[in-house]
């Protein structure tokens, strides 16, 4: 089946710096969608990107869909304790309505 | 806007008993809702599509007569876990397709099964 390859497993950084986090597919995807989730929470849609090359940003979120269609990276700037959570990108394949998640990205900020 | 609600957001039930899982979208009308089990430090893993006024489609291994899916209307599916066990212990969340939006999914807060 498709899988969607998450990148760092986890990180642990010093408040202010900035984050990359990326996903990789070895299909093309149409929908790329990154979401956040803290402990006992859903989680919660930070960006949807629709179209390759689109670059969204959300604060301090920016996400981009890449250009060949098989890939996203999600990067936040200026980093703060509530940025601490895990962080999961989706794709949409083409054709499908069902999503396809990566393992997730765990985030630790040291304030 | 794109909200999802769930209820209970916790249960704690004994051995044998069925469990209903109740989702629902509040300010947008779903055709597709997806249900999925969340095991500890895991990713997300979908167990069935509910699809509003049609049988669920479920995944391989997902028992469809233990865990009963229905989509009654476009604002609300349930998940019955039936004849619980301490196996089916786990966190439950729902999403919804928003018509509008493509294939973006709005995930419920979830719901923490304890089987005792």
């Amino acid at each position: 089946g498709q899988q969607l390859n998450q990148s760092p497993q986890s990180m642990f950084i010093q408040e202010g710096e900035d984050v990359s986090m990326n996903c990789t597919s070895s299909s093309i995807f149409n929908t790329w969608l990154w979401y956040k989730q803290d402990p006992g929470e859903g989680p919660v849609l930070l960006i949807a990107l629709y179209k390759a090359g689109e670059l969204t940003s959300n604060g301090r979120l920016t996400a981009q869909f890449g250009i060949t269609r098989k890939d996203s990276f999600l990067n936040i700037s200026a980093s703060i304790p509530s940025d601490v959570g895990i962080y999961f990108c989706a794709g949409a394949p083409s054709g499908g309505n069902k999503l396809v998640f990566g393992a997730g990205t765990i985030l630790r900020v040291k304030s | 806007g794109a909200v999802v609600s769930q209820h209970p957001s916790r249960v704690i039930c004994k051995s044998g008993t069925s469990v209903k899982i109740e989702c629902r979208s509040l300010d947008f009308q779903a055709t597709t809702m997806f249900w999925y089990r969340q095991f500890p430090k895991q990713s997300l893993m979908l167990m069935a599509t509910s699809n509003e006024g049609s049988k669920a489609t479920y995944e391989q291994g997902v028992e469809k007569d233990k865990f009963l899916i229905n989509h009654a209307s476009l604002t609300l599916s349930t998940l019955t876990v039936t004849s619980a066990h301490p196996e089916d212990s786990s966190f439950y969340i729902c999403s919804a397709r928003d018509l509008g939006a493509q294939e973006t999914q709005y995930f419920g807060p979830g719901t923490r099964l304890l089987v005792l």
